[in-house]
């Protein structure tokens, strides 16, 4: 059973403060990851992809890879509260087709 | 620029019924999704459509049934409708598989069946 394991949270955080948010997958055919943000009530929409052991990143965010580890996190610098929301992380490969296993998310709540 | 158009928004349907579920991109994508978002789980797919013309299972296809009408439709029927569908069911779209680059998703169909 390939799986994407988060913690559900709530993680609070305070504004301006850095959240880190963390997943493990226990596939290690998966090759890509990505991190999507869903506000209560609406779709998922993509943060970040990573690919690549390491880091990657854009703008407030940073998406980390360890595939030794089967390991992905998702930091978030200088925390506003418009980053409250539900934080999904995702990874595919070749074992499953290219299709997404996604893990239940993390609901990230940064307090003012 | 729509997007990803799916209908209805919500809707609510008693035991045994039927009901389609509409799903439009204006993307030029070649792929399509039907996924369901359950709380506490992630998101499962049931049906995807790599291509026009294509269709294959997804991890929990049981009691439903899709068909990729042409490049930008596809759509999600549910014959004889379950309490155990009562979900949040999601189309999404891509240019390409979506373990390799950003899925479009609609905006939901919030489904109960009582």
């Amino acid at each position: 059973q390939k799986e994407v394991e988060q913690n559900s949270g709530p993680l609070s955080v305070p504004e301006g403060a850095i959240a880190s948010l963390n997943c493990t997958y226990s596939d290690r055919g998966s090759q890509s990851f990505f991190w999507y943000r869903q506000y209560s009530g609406k779709s998922p929409e993509l943060i970040m992809f990573i690919y690549s052991n390491g880091d990657k990143e854009d703008g407030r965010f940073t998406a980390q890879l360890n595939k030794a580890s089967q390991y992905v996190s998702l930091l978030i610098r200088d925390s506003q509260p418009s980053d409250s929301a539900t934080y999904l992380c995702a990874g595919g490969g070749i074992s499953s087709n290219y299709q997404l296993i996604w893990g239940a998310g993390t609901k990230l709540i940064i307090k003012p | 620029n729509a997007g990803v158009t799916q209908t209805p928004k919500f809707q609510v349907l008693k035991t045994g019924q039927s009901m389609t579920l509409q799903c439009a991109q204006d993307m030029n994508h070649n792929s399509m999704y039907w996924y369901r978002q359950d709380p506490g789980m992630g998101l499962r797919l049931i049906y995807y459509s790599a291509s026009e013309g294509t269709t294959d299972k997804g991890e929990v296809p049981n009691g439903y049934n899709v068909s990729r009408l042409n490049k930008r439709e596809f759509s999600l029927r549910l014959e004889s409708a379950a309490p155990s569908q009562t979900s949040v069911y999601f189309c999404a779209s891509s240019y390409n598989t979506p373990g390799k680059e950003k899925l479009f998703f609609g905006s939901g169909t919030q489904l109960s069946v009582l």
